[in-house]
């Protein structure tokens, strides 16, 4: 079983839908969990940066943690043709980092 | 937040030739950095971490003698695909943790490598 499980997608929604990205994972030593938006041909950007349980909220973007279901989510509301992207999750026990593979994501004007 | 450059963004060279990748942290000091790499749409695959001072130390199944790392000052880490060959062609990234926080890593945009 992979550290961190995300469905790679892709997926496809029309311009001002709400989208929601998620992983899974096993390891319950894990305790900073990131989301990174990547561009075609890019280097990873950070979007999002949470510790523990609980939501952030950052503008049209909020990251959501559940330490007991071992599932983190990533909403992006409003949709913009400019949030079309790879998005990846990371994880990390504060020693070691896990990525997932990344969910592909069109958003069609 | 914090930038992280790389250079060259794109280079091809020819089977059995050197290629040396460079990663600075422009606006703050990196004790540590992170090389990755990256397949087409695939994810990130962490091959070694960068210490200023000292050895590197190699994720478990890259070569070390291949993948030579350099991190000789607190805002510069190189890495040389030495005798490269065409399985070696790829998008290399590199990281450096926030001063802040060592889990928040700002990457670099990446290179891409081509060897013919």
């Amino acid at each position: 079983q992979k550290e961190v499980e995300q469905d790679p997608g892709p997926l496809s929604v029309p311009e001002g839908a709400i989208v929601s990205l998620n992983c899974t994972y096993s390891n319950s030593a894990f305790q900073y969990f990131m989301w990174y938006r990547q561009y075609s041909r890019k280097g990873p950007e950070l979007l999002m940066y949470t510790y523990s349980s609980g939501n952030k909220e950052d503008g049209r973007f909020t990251a959501q943690v559940d330490k007991s279901s071992k599932y983190i989510s990533l909403f992006i509301r409003d949709s913009q043709p400019s949030d079309s992207a790879t998005y990846l999750c990371a994880m990390s026990t504060g020693n070691q980092f896990y990525f997932g593979t990344g969910t592909s994501l069109t958003v069609i004007p | 937040g914090a930038v992280v450059s790389q250079h060259p963004s794109w280079v091809i060279c020819k089977s059995g030739t050197s290629v040396k990748i460079e990663c600075r942290s422009l606006d703050f000091q990196a004790t540590t950095m992170f090389w990755y790499r990256q397949f087409p749409k695939q994810s990130l695959m962490l091959m070694a971490t960068s210490n200023e001072g000292s050895k590197a130390t190699y994720e478990q199944g890259v070569e070390k003698d291949k993948f030579l790392i350099n991190h000789a000052s607190l805002t510069l880490s190189t890495l040389t695909v030495t005798s490269a060959h065409p399985e070696d062609s790829s998008f290399y990234i590199c990281s450096a943790p926030s001063v802040n926080s060592y889990n928040e890593q700002f990457f670099g945009p990446g290179t891409r490598l081509t060897v013919l």
